[in-house]
């Protein structure tokens, strides 16, 4: 099974910049991803690293260690529209998707 | 992008009856689909894998008697909850992959939301 540990919330002002991290145990590893959902809506796709290292995406940046089982989700510049909540999410060697509880980030002004 | 729309938005049920939902990729054909279910200020958990031409397969604790999938061609994947009830009431979302399965992220329909009075 798999184990996906993230915190349970953030806050944090209009401006600054937020780390999310987050920690996983599975069973294979193809790729973990990174979605932000505004409550009632459904997840969209943020990020998705397979091989260590950091992939930027404008003011999103997503970094990966497979030895450590490790993964944090940058955002940088907040603005009040980030707040959302930020779900980490570990594809397994049988390519199932499991999700993380989800962080929910707070932007203020 | 890939698009997946998911009908209808939201629905209410009286106890015992039956609810049909729809998973569409409307600008590809997805040969994999999957149903997830998410409770109030929870994450999403899996229900089952929906695979085209084939029976679906259901994570462990998920009745497949209850939440029946079909899967009848490369667009369109159904979920039917049967005999709902009240604890049946979350929000489901379905979602599906483009492409290969390496590197393809999951695209989600916009949910459906299920009240079971």
């Amino acid at each position: 099974g798999q184990n996906i540990d993230q915190p349970t919330e953030m806050t944090a002002t209009e401006g600054a910049i937020v780390q999310i991290n987050c920690t996983y145990q599975t069973s294979g590893f193809n790729g973990l991803f990174w979605y932000q959902q505004h409550a009632g809506e459904a997840p969209t796709f943020l990020s998705y690293n397979v091989l260590d290292g950091l992939e930027e995406k404008g003011r999103f940046s997503s970094f990966l260690s497979r030895s450590k089982g490790y993964s944090y989700l940058l955002l940088k510049e907040l603005q009040m529209k980030d707040s959302a909540s930020y779900l980490c999410a570990v594809r397994d060697g049988h390519y199932k998707l499991s999700f993380g509880a989800g962080t929910t980030v707070t932007v203020r002004a | 992008g890939a698009v997946v729309s998911q009908h209808p938005s939201w629905v209410i049920c009286k106890s015992g009856t039956s609810v049909k939902i729809e998973c569409r990729s409307l600008d590809f054909q997805a040969t994999t689909m999957f149903w997830y279910r998410q409770f109030p200020k929870q994450s999403l958990m899996l229900m089952a894998t929906s695979n085209e031409g084939s029976k679906a397969t259901y994570e462990q604790g998920v009745e497949k008697d209850k939440f029946l999938i079909n899967h009848a061609s490369l667009t369109l994947s159904t979920l039917t909850v049967t005999s709902a009830h009240p604890e049946d009431s979350s929000f489901y979302i379905c979602s599906a992959m483009t492409g290969g399965l390496e590197s393809s992220p999951l695209h989600f329909g916009n949910g459906t939301r299920l009240t079971v009075t």
